[in-house]
Order: C-alpha cells, then sequence, then structure tokens
C-alpha cells in the first residue's frame, strides 16, 4: 500500500515535443506529490509538486494533472528541450510534522535534438 | 548559501566492514532524513532524525543506525556491510514547517566489494 507506481522506464522525445510520465498509488492517506528530476551524480531536486485540493498545477513547461478518484498523476513537460534529458521520480507523501517521501521507480528520459 | 553537504563523495568498503556518513543540513534546516538509492531505482526512505532523535523509520535492518548532532548535522552509520549495501545515499534536510524546503545532497556513492 506504500508503493508508487511509475511508467514508462524510458522515454524518448523528440526537441519540441511533449514527455508525460504517469503515476499511480495506493495509501489515501498521502497529501502530497512533487515530482523530482535527477541528473547524473546529483541528488534528486524538486520540480513541482502538488496536493490533492487541486486537478492541475502548471509551472513554466512542467504541468501535474492530478486525478484523486483514480489515484493518478501525471507530469507533462511542454515543448521538452534537449537539457531535460535526465531521471525523472514521482513521490507521495503524508504531510505530518515530518515529510518522507515513497519514490516510483523512476523514468529515464532522453529528449533528441 | 550552501545547500545540503555531504561527505565523502565516494567510498569503498569490504564487506563486513562499518562505514560513516556525514551530512550537513542546508542552513535554517532543522529535520535530516537519508535514503538509499540502489542503481536504476528509486530512493527509499531509512530514518528521519529531528531535535537528534530518530522520529521516523523506513524498513531496514538495525545495521543502519544514525545520530543528529546539537547543530542540527547528521551521520548514518551501517555495520556488518553486505554486498547489497552498494548504493547511494543521499541525505536530505528540512524544516520542520510542514511541506517546506526539502532538499537533497548530492550523495555520498558506497560501493561494498
Amino acid at each position: 500500500q506504500q508503493q508508487v507506481k511509475q511508467s514508462p522506464q524510458s522515454l524518448i522525445v523528440q526537441k519540441g515535443g511533449i514527455s508525460i510520465i504517469n503515476c499511480a498509488y495506493e495509501n489515501t492517506a498521502f497529501d502530497y506529490f512533487p515530482w523530482y528530476q535527477q541528473f547524473p551524480g546529483k541528488g534528486p531536486a524538486l520540480l513541482i509538486a502538488i496536493r490533492p485540493d487541486v486537478s492541475e498545477k502548471k509551472e513554466g513547461r512542467f504541468t501535474i494533472s492530478f486525478n484523486k478518484s483514480a489515484k493518478q498523476f501525471s507530469l507533462h513537460i511542454m515543448d521538452s528541450q534537449p537539457g531535460d534529458s535526465a531521471t525523472y521520480f514521482c513521490a507521495a507523501s503524508m504531510e505530518n510534522y515530518g515529510q518522507n517521501f515513497v519514490f516510483g521507480p523512476g523514468t529515464r528520459l532522453s529528449v533528441l535534438p | 548559501d550552501a545547500g545540503v553537504t555531504q561527505s565523502p563523495t565516494h567510498l569503498i568498503k569490504t564487506r563486513g566492514q562499518q562505514v560513516t556518513l556525514r551530512c550537513s543540513p542546508k542552513s535554517g534546516h532543522d529535520t535530516v532524513s537519508w535514503y538509499q538509492q540502489a542503481l536504476g531505482q528509486g530512493p527509499q526512505f531509512i530514518f528521519q532524525y529531528y531535535e537528534e532523535e530518530e522520529r521516523q523509520r523506513g524498513n531496514f535492518p538495525d545495521r543502519f543506525s544514525g545520530h543528529q548532532f546539537p547543530n542540527y548535522s547528521s551521520e548514518l552509520n551501517v555495520n556488518a556491510l553486505w554486498l547489497g549495501d552498494s548504493a547511494l545515499y543521499l541525505c536530505a534536510s528540512s524544516t520542520s514547517r510542514r511541506g517546506y524546503g526539502y532538499t537533497f545532497g548530492s550523495g555520498t556513492r558506497l560501493t561494498v566489494v
């Protein structure tokens, strides 16, 4: 029940295209859903996050869509650029007095020039 | 403003040995969490320290222990190393305020031979 599933495992997109990564969770107690971006040799960096009281959040080229009833959320990267090539992790947590995340297994994104 | 600092960056140990990893949190942060990231997988939560005490713990054996010092820095200790302990160990710091400032370091790459 603590698991977060993520797909696809890898994704290849042409420059300017849309990258879509999907995640699903089981634990309805989760109330915070971030997406992290990780480059080789670096720690994960927060990209964008959403709480279940909204269905969509947009920041620049990055959009999270959230479907509470289906327990699914997705990351959309518009106008994908080669610099977006990285591994993306969805995560979920319960925002009590300390966030600790359950991460998905990751999606390796390659944006071709 | 320095972010989360981890040391060492790389480490090679022999099976059965003990290892200590160190983490200095971001300025203003008082909570430290540790994660294990195996190659090609998402980070897995080990434990969290706040006010020098272990506040939450993931599904890791007692061989994994930690400590937080009065200046909020933290250590992760792993005893009786197994080959399977080879991974990137990530430290994340945050504040006790809800939902803010969760920042990862670049990690320590531990190789057990």
